[in-house]
Formats: structure tokens, sequence, C-alpha cells
């Protein structure tokens, strides 16, 4: 079956980056785009970006273009999010979620979520 | 981009209760819309996709409806397992913005 799993939980401090993986396996990583989204503490889920594992496209919520990438290693079938320069409002659970297919699409498999904690 | 307002943000009833949960969208988004219901502390799940298709194992109770801007999510008779919050999300392109969310609880 389809599993998305996650990097467990990242203590960071302001400033720094943060690289959360998400491998996939049980379907043809290439065959389906990835999104990923956050949901900060007590808060709703925030879309923050979009990639075609199949060519390497991007899309990036405005809020967190030139601090976000998204890249993927078809190798090993794991996506990665990388967010710099943190501040304390990216305190939050990062998800990645496969879509139904290679476009923009609904997603129907999510990964366990990754909590990245921004503190000094 | 295109806004997703949900209404109510939250919302009080009893076992058994029809609950309707609107969605609406900035601009027209065709029918490229989807619910998820998430538990607190639980992954998001998909319920409903193309505004009126339901998932695969979701019970039947929970239905969409709508096109264009204006979208519904209801479920026909509430039960204690369906306490959660509930969001809408476009996604025919990006941004695949969510709606904020509305919060069912029991009365």
């Amino acid at each position: 079956q389809v599993q998305l799993v996650q990097s467990g939980a990242e203590v960071k401090k302001p400033g720094a980056s943060v690289k959360v993986s998400c491998k996939a396996s049980g379907y043809s990583f290439t065959d389906n785009s990835l999104t990923w989204v956050r949901q900060a503490p007590g808060q709703g889920l925030e879309w923050m970006g979009w990639i075609n594992t199949y060519n390497g496209m991007t899309d990036y919520a405005q809020n967190l273009q030139g601090r976000v990438t998204l890249t993927t290693d078809t190798s090993t079938n794991t996506a990665y999010m990388e967010l710099r320069s943190l501040v304390s409002d990216d305190t939050a659970v990062y998800f990645c979620a496969r879509e139904a297919h290679s476009g923009y699409d609904y997603l129907p498999s999510w990964g366990q979520g990754t909590l990245v904690t921004v503190s000094s | 981009d295109v806004q997703m307002t949900q209404s109510p943000s939250s919302l009080s009833a009893s076992v058994g209760d029809r609950v309707t949960i609107t969605c609406r969208a900035s601009l027209g988004i065709r029918n490229y819309l989807a619910w998820y219901q998430q538990k607190p502390g639980k992954v998001p799940k998909l319920l409903i996709y193309a505004a009126s298709s339901l998932q695969s194992g979701v019970p039947s109770r929970f239905s969409g409806s709508g096109s264009g801007t204006d979208f519904t999510l209801t479920i026909s008779s509430l039960q204690p397992e369906d306490v959660a919050t509930y969001y809408c999300q476009k996604y025919n392109s990006a941004p695949q913005t969510f709606g904020q969310g509305t919060k069912v609880e029991l009365k």
C-alpha cells in the first residue's frame, strides 16, 4: 500500500535551516506529484508547495518564495523540503502528501508529519 | 490568488443532526474541490474529491456538492467519531489553497 514516511522531529535555532525528508513506497514514485503542507500549533493547514516528481517542476507559496526548496531523489524515492532562515513562526508540523495523479490534484495519502520547532 | 472561505468557523451539533459546512472560492474553480477531516493530533484524511465524489472507505453519511464558487460538505447524521476539523481545498492550480477550517463539536 502507499506509504509516505517522514523524518523525525527537529529543533532549530532562529536563522538556521531544516531539511525534512519524505520516503515513498508502494507505488511508482514518478507517477504522482507531491505537495507539502504545514500546520502551526492550533492553526489550520497551509499549502507550502508542489513538486512534479517526474520532471522536477515546482510551485511555491508566495509567502515562502526564496526560503523553501523542494527536491526529490528518484534513486531512493525520497522527497525533501528545505526551509531556510527559520523564524519562530515556522514552528509547525510539516506534512508531505501524494497527489492523486501527476499534475495538481487532491491528496489521498499523507505522511505522518514532522514537527519542526524553532526556538533560541 | 484564489481565496477559500469556509463557514462557519465552528459549530456544535447533537448526535444524529444534519450538519452543513460551506466553502466559497473567490473565483470559479469548476469542481476542483476536496474536503478533508482532521482529528486532533492526526493526519488529515481525504473525504471528498471533485466536489462530490466520495473517497473509498468514507462513510456514506458524508456528501459534497457544488461547482464554480460555492461548495457544501454535508454530514447527514452526525456521529461522535465525526468530531473533527474539516477543511476544503482547491486543487485546479497553484497555490492549492485550503480554507481556514470548520471545527465540529458535539452539543
